[in-house]
């Protein structure tokens, strides 16, 4: 059974930084592209970054551009998000989403529980 | 870049009814990148459809989606009290951004 498991969310102050984790079980972690969403409360989703099965091809939402990065490591079954200056418009759950391929986009088939980002002073 | 607008914002229906939603795109789309999730409250969101008519594993056939360049519909035959959520289309593929959701529709209990 296909599981993702994000940790790493919190209480934080505008400025600072947080970095989010996704575990991955139930499938070859490695052949798979990955992929953030985040969805304020009570509001729609937004995709934020996305990263190929070998880390050649990252993409990031004009929103997050320069102030988060994703990565991966694929030996330890886990996708990462660094997310810098954070603000309030930042607040969010964040789920980590498994691509249907490895190394072209498509649609997310298995989406984790979430974490929740809340960036406030 | 491609906006995807869902309508009705909101559709109140009663169990055992047909629901069609709406998801109409700025921009043509490839009937082949365009993917419908459900999401109930406190939950992930699910994937239904994808290439606009091809239903998600373990799908129930009473959802069925639908068009082609700019207008897509999900329609839901008879309408069981688990399907009571929010809907939203989404674009995917290689054109940048690679990844765009609609604004969602809840289909709420009449």
């Amino acid at each position: 059974e296909v599981q993702l498991v994000e940790s790493g969310g919190g209480l934080v102050q505008p400025g600072r930084s947080l970095r989010l984790s996704c575990a991955g079980y139930g499938f070859t972690f490695d052949a798979y592209a990955m992929h953030w969403v985040r969805q304020a409360p009570g509001k729609g989703l937004e995709w934020v970054s996305s990263i190929s099965w070998n880390s050649g091809y990252i993409d990031y939402a004009d929103s997050v551009k320069g102030r988060f990065t994703i990565s991966r490591d694929n030996a330890k079954n886990s996708l990462y998000l660094q997310m810098n200056s954070l603000r309030a418009e930042d607040t969010a759950f964040y789920y980590c989403a498994k691509d249907f391929s490895g190394s072209s986009w498509y649609y997310f088939d298995y989406w984790g529980q979430g974490t929740l980002v809340t960036v406030s002073s | 870049e491609i906006v995807l607008t869902q309508s009705p914002g909101t559709l109140s229906l009663s169990p055992g009814e047909r629901a069609t939603l709406s998801c109409r795109a700025s921009q043509s789309v490839s009937s082949s990148q365009l993917a419908w999730y459900q999401q109930k409250p406190g939950q992930a969101p699910r994937l239904l459809i994808y290439g606009a008519s091809s239903r998600a594993t373990g799908i129930p056939d009473r959802f069925s989606g639908s068009g082609s360049g700019t207008d897509f519909t999900l329609t839901i035959s008879r309408l069981e009290p688990e399907d009571f959520a929010v809907y939203y289309c989404q674009k995917y593929g290689n054109s940048r951004p690679m990844y765009t959701f609609g604004q969602g529709t809840k289909l709420e209990i009449k």
